[in-house]
């Protein structure tokens, strides 16, 4: 499978550990996104990186979140000191930005709960 | 920012009947919307979009309408089929922006009858 993929796909966790998702994009795709889906809501918007710069993050998130894409392919989300209300899917996306398409394409998400 | 509401937030159609879901945007200078489809426990994909410089755009069964006036947009899938059954968001993006930062819709789940 050459989509986007997500590791872990599961993580449980105690409240106060740190958690770190991978992402590993579309090769050829030079922009990856990291959004976070609770349930019965659509997909929000966390981050967004271009090669290896991250040029936009929402307020949704903390100091508590940083994301990482240090040589412009895979990238990291590290959450610091958990707390039960960061317990949501987090997807990833990718997309090229020559592309006019504008298609994001979706990874499976690592779906995170903070017990 | 840009404000995306979708409705309904639950939908139930007979086969072969169609489904039709409304999504509004509120900055008139968004300019592209895509619709996305969830199957439970997968990932979104995209299935249709539209670009402001089009009232409409069709793919087989689905169709793709907008209103640049009332800046509303809606997602039309015709003769509907059980493996249509999914959650499906519209977004937006940031005005003069493509795709960096996209607001979703809140979602809405379609289940087809058989």
């Amino acid at each position: 499978d050459t989509g986007v993929s997500q590791d872990p796909r599961h993580k449980i966790t105690k409240r106060g550990q740190n958690v770190t998702f991978r992402c590993d994009p579309i090769s050829e795709h030079n922009r990856l996104y990291w959004y976070r889906q609770t349930l019965g809501q659509g997909p929000e918007f966390l981050t967004y990186f271009q090669n290896e710069a991250q040029l936009e993050k929402s307020r949704l998130l903390s100091d508590r979140f940083s994301a990482e894409r240090p040589k412009g392919s895979f990238s990291t989300l590290e959450i610091q000191r958990t707390e039960q209300g960061d317990s949501a899917m987090y997807l990833c996306a990718s997309s090229f930005s020559g592309s006019t398409a504008g298609e994001l394409f979706f990874g499976e998400g690592s779906r995170l709960t903070v017990l | 920012g840009e404000n995306v509401e979708q409705h309904p937030s639950t939908l139930s159609v007979q086969e072969g009947d169609s489904a039709v879901i409304k999504c509004t945007y509120s900055d008139s200078a968004s300019n592209y919307f895509p619709w996305y489809k969830q199957e439970l426990g997968k990932r979104p994909q995209l299935i249709i979009d539209i670009r402001s410089n089009v009232g409409e755009k069709k793919d087989q069964r689905i169709a793709v309408t907008l209103n640049k006036t009332a800046k509303h947009f809606s997602l039309h899938i015709t003769e509907t089929q059980p493996e249509d059954s999914a959650v499906y968001f519209c977004a937006a993006p940031r005005p003069n922006f493509g795709n960096e930062k996209l607001t979703f819709g809140t979602g809405t789940r379609l289940t087809i009858i058989p």
